[in-house]
């Protein structure tokens, strides 16, 4: 496929359980991005990857969130010990990271659902 | 510090005739990045048009157009034709073109229903 793909598409789980929630970026997309949208919001920054490292993880709302992307191309959003609260659309995005003003191209997102 | 201001919760359009959705924003970057994404009910956000802030002239992409108020600081969107496809949540954002990257600021969004 051409775009940014998220799995699962829906994740029910309950308070306290942990999951995991996988990016795959367009082919040659150097630079990711995990967004969060809750219902009726607009998505909201979580972390930014160039590469493999995490340039930016000033957005992760606590410790309970952490995300990886070991190779440089797929990326990992892990959440322990969800909450109620953690319920929202995780959004992932990808882009070249060569310009300042480039384009971010979303995938479908992953909705979470806390029992 | 950015932020995004969408004060259309919601808007109505007849097929085939246009429409405009506002934004306006506030930053104290002097170089920025407006986009406009849309999202349908599938979840996923499609980028629609890009506007520089020193862009001369503004942005058109097929039926989207940018209407840029730098002075104003409004991005708004007008949307040509609309086409029972264009139902969708619409999203303002920007980023500040300031440093090597910088992430996007969204508002909260206009939900526009185009009716036969």
């Amino acid at each position: 496929g051409a775009g940014v793909s998220q799995t699962p598409s829906n994740k029910v789980t309950e308070k306290g359980k942990y999951v995991e929630l996988r990016c795959d970026p367009i082919s040659g997309h150097t630079a990711l991005y995990w967004y969060r949208q809750s219902l009726g919001q607009g998505p909201e920054f979580l972390i930014y990857f160039q590469g493999t490292g995490a340039a930016d993880d000033s957005g992760l709302p606590n410790d309970r969130f952490f995300a990886v992307r070991p190779e440089g191309s797929v990326s990992t959003l892990k959440i322990q010990r969800t909450e109620r609260g953690d319920s929202a659309v995780y959004l992932c995005a990808s882009s070249f990271g060569r310009g300042r003003g480039e384009t971010q191209y979303f995938g479908p997102g992953t909705r979470l659902l806390v029992l | 510090a950015q932020k995004i201001t969408q004060t259309q919760p919601g808007m109505f359009v007849q097929e085939k005739e246009a429409v405009t959705l506002d934004c306006t924003y506030d930053t104290s970057d002097p170089s920025y990045g407006l986009f406009w994404y849309k999202q349908p009910s599938s979840g996923e956000m499609i980028f629609l048009i890009y506007q520089g802030s020193y862009d001369q002239q503004n942005a058109t992409e097929g039926r989207y157009s940018l209407n840029f108020q730098k002075a104003r600081k409004s991005a708004n969107l007008v949307i040509s034709a609309s086409q029972l496809g264009d139902s969708a949540m619409y999203f303002c954002a920007m980023r500040s073109l300031n440093s090597g990257y910088s992430t996007l600021t969204f508002g909260k969004g206009t939900m526009l229903l185009v009716s036969p």
